[in-house]
C-alpha cells in the first residue's frame, strides 16, 4: 500500500507570497492532519480534517488554512508569508476508526523557505 | 504547561547498551500513546503505541506507560548506530497529536 505523498518537497518563495501544498493521504484513510516543525517549536499540530471538514485546529493565525476533498487529498493554504513560516509542514494520515488505535502516518514532508 | 515534555539530551550511550527516553504528559484524559523516530531531515515514523498500563514489547523496543504518573518511556536494548535519531513521544487526547520536543539519542560504535 502506497504511504502519504506530499507535493512539493521543496518551496521557496519570498515575504508577502501565498503557498499551497498538497497532501494525499494512505489509500482508505478519510483523516489528514498537519504539522509544522521547526528547529525552535518541534512539531506543531495546525488542524485535522475528516471527511472534508475541519474536526481540530492548532492555535495558529487564520493566514493558515485547509481544505480536504472528497477523495480524502488535503491542500493547506498559507497567505502573507513571513519568514517565521519557514519549516518542514508534515502531513499525516490516518483512519480515524474512533478507536484507541488510531494511529498517524506521516507523509515526507515539504520544506518551505520563505526569503 | 506544556502538553508533552521530554528531555532534549543529547542523550549519548555506547553501542549494545540500554537506551532510556522518558516522557511526561499533562492531559489525564489522554489514552492513546506512541513513539516515533525520526531520522535528521526525514519524517517522523511510527515505533511504537501504547494503551494500557504496564509495558509493550516489539523487539529492541519496550514501551512503559504508568497513567497515575502521567510517564511513558521507551527502552531500546542493544542500542546500534542506526538507533541514532530523535525520539518524539506523542499523546493523542483527543483526535490529535501532542508531541514532545524529541530526545536526541546518539549511539557510539
Amino acid at each position: 500500500k502506497a504511504g502519504v505523498t506530499q507535493t512539493p518537497r521543496y518551496l521557496i518563495k519570498t515575504r508577502g507570497q501565498q503557498v499551497t501544498l498538497s497532501c494525499s493521504p494512505i489509500s482508505g484513510h478519510r483523516s489528514v492532519s498537519w504539522y509544522q516543525q521547526t528547529p525552535g517549536q518541534g512539531l506543531q499540530f495546525l488542524f485535522e480534517y475528516f471527511s472534508e471538514t475541519q474536526r481540530n485546529k492548532g492555535n495558529f493565525p487564520g493566514r493558515f488554512s485547509g481544505r480536504q476533498f472528497s477523495n480524502s487529498r488535503s491542500e493547506m493554504n498559507v497567505s502573507t508569508l513571513e519568514l517565521g513560516d519557514s519549516a518542514l509542514y508534515l502531513c499525516a494520515s490516518s483512519f480515524s476508526s474512533g478507536g484507541l488505535a488510531d494511529t498517524q502516518y506521516f507523509g515526507p514532508g515539504t520544506r518551505l523557505t520563505v526569503l | 504547561q506544556k502538553e508533552v515534555e521530554q528531555n532534549s539530551g543529547p542523550l549519548s550511550v555506547p553501542e549494545g547498551a540500554i537506551a532510556s527516553l522518558n516522557c511526561t504528559y499533562s492531559d489525564r484524559v489522554s489514552q492513546s500513546f506512541f513513539w516515533y523516530r525520526q531520522y535528521s531531515g526525514k519524517s517522523p515514523e511510527l515505533i511504537m503505541s501504547i494503551y494500557s498500563n504496564g509495558d509493550k514489547e516489539d523487539g529492541r523496543f519496550t514501551a512503559q506507560l504508568n497513567k497515575a504518573s502521567q510517564y511513558v518511556s521507551l527502552l531500546i536494548r542493544d542500542s546500534q548506530p542506526s538507533d541514532s535519531a530523535t525520539y518524539l513521544c506523542a499523546v493523542n487526547p483527543q483526535n490529535n497529536l501532542f508531541f514532545g520536543t524529541g530526545t536526541r539519542l546518539t549511539v557510539i560504535p
